[in-house]
């Protein structure tokens, strides 16, 4: 299995709402990653995981929160989004991620959301 | 904090025309990676350069990596329909772990 799996694939949710995007890899990959991407952007890194330690927080608001279950599983938990929240949010892996160099991402399709 | 900056922003070329993106970054890279992503798509690898003037080759893609590591480019010869999309170079500095993307570059392939 040489692929990254996002769901959901398109998410609607009011500004009250809570809900949760899912990603998922049998690669092995030790390093897993959130990305948000706006439309026209490059995408914009927020959080990096490393052997199931949070690495990486870019600063991003508390309403975002991300979950590491195991190795394989990287979730970001969403509360009380505001309409500027609405991007592409891309989940990637890579292996093996070390103190030097951080090797190639595999990007996964990506979850669609739109905050009303 | 790093800024990766490409240029152009976007390119509309016709069929069988060549194509160059450059990169530029505000400080020194350990490496640089380059991504492909298509309209609607997600963003695919393509290659990683880690030596200070490393030139790197695949079919019609050509990659190199600036002696001083702060800049990189990727060339496309006689460009095909299948190369539309955004092409994002993605930089690592030797200072930090993370990976910034640079702004990209619209290819636009006129058949």
């Amino acid at each position: 299995d040489t692929e990254v799996t996002q769901t959901p694939k398109h998410l609607v949710m009011g500004m009250t709402n809570k809900k949760s995007l899912k990603c998922e890899q049998h690669m092995g990959h030790r390093a897993m990653y959130w990305y948000k991407q706006k439309a026209k952007k490059p995408p914009e890194l927020m959080f990096v995981y490393s052997y199931e330690k949070l690495s990486i927080n870019e600063s991003v608001p508390s309403r975002f929160s991300p979950e590491c279950p195991n190795s394989s599983l990287l979730n970001l938990h969403l509360h009380a989004l505001q309409p500027e929240d609405s991007a592409l949010y891309l989940c990637a892996s890579s292996p093996k991620s070390d103190r030097t160099s951080w090797n190639e991402q595999f990007f996964g399709p990506g979850t669609r959301l739109t905050v009303l | 904090g790093q800024q990766v900056m490409q240029i152009p922003q976007y390119q509309h070329v016709q069929e069988g025309e060549d194509f160059t993106t450059y990169c530029n970054s505000s400080t020194t890279l350990s490496n640089i990676q380059w991504y492909k992503q298509r309209p609607g798509g997600h963003p695919v690898f393509l290659i990683q350069l880690v030596k200070s003037g490393e030139v790197k080759k695949q079919k019609r893609l050509t990659f190199q990596f600036g002696e001083a590591k702060k800049n990189s480019s990727l060339h496309i010869t006689a460009t095909q329909t299948t190369d539309v999309g955004t092409y994002f170079c993605a930089g690592q500095d030797t200072g930090r772990r993370a990976l910034t993307f640079g702004s990209g570059t619209r290819l636009q392939v006129q058949p």
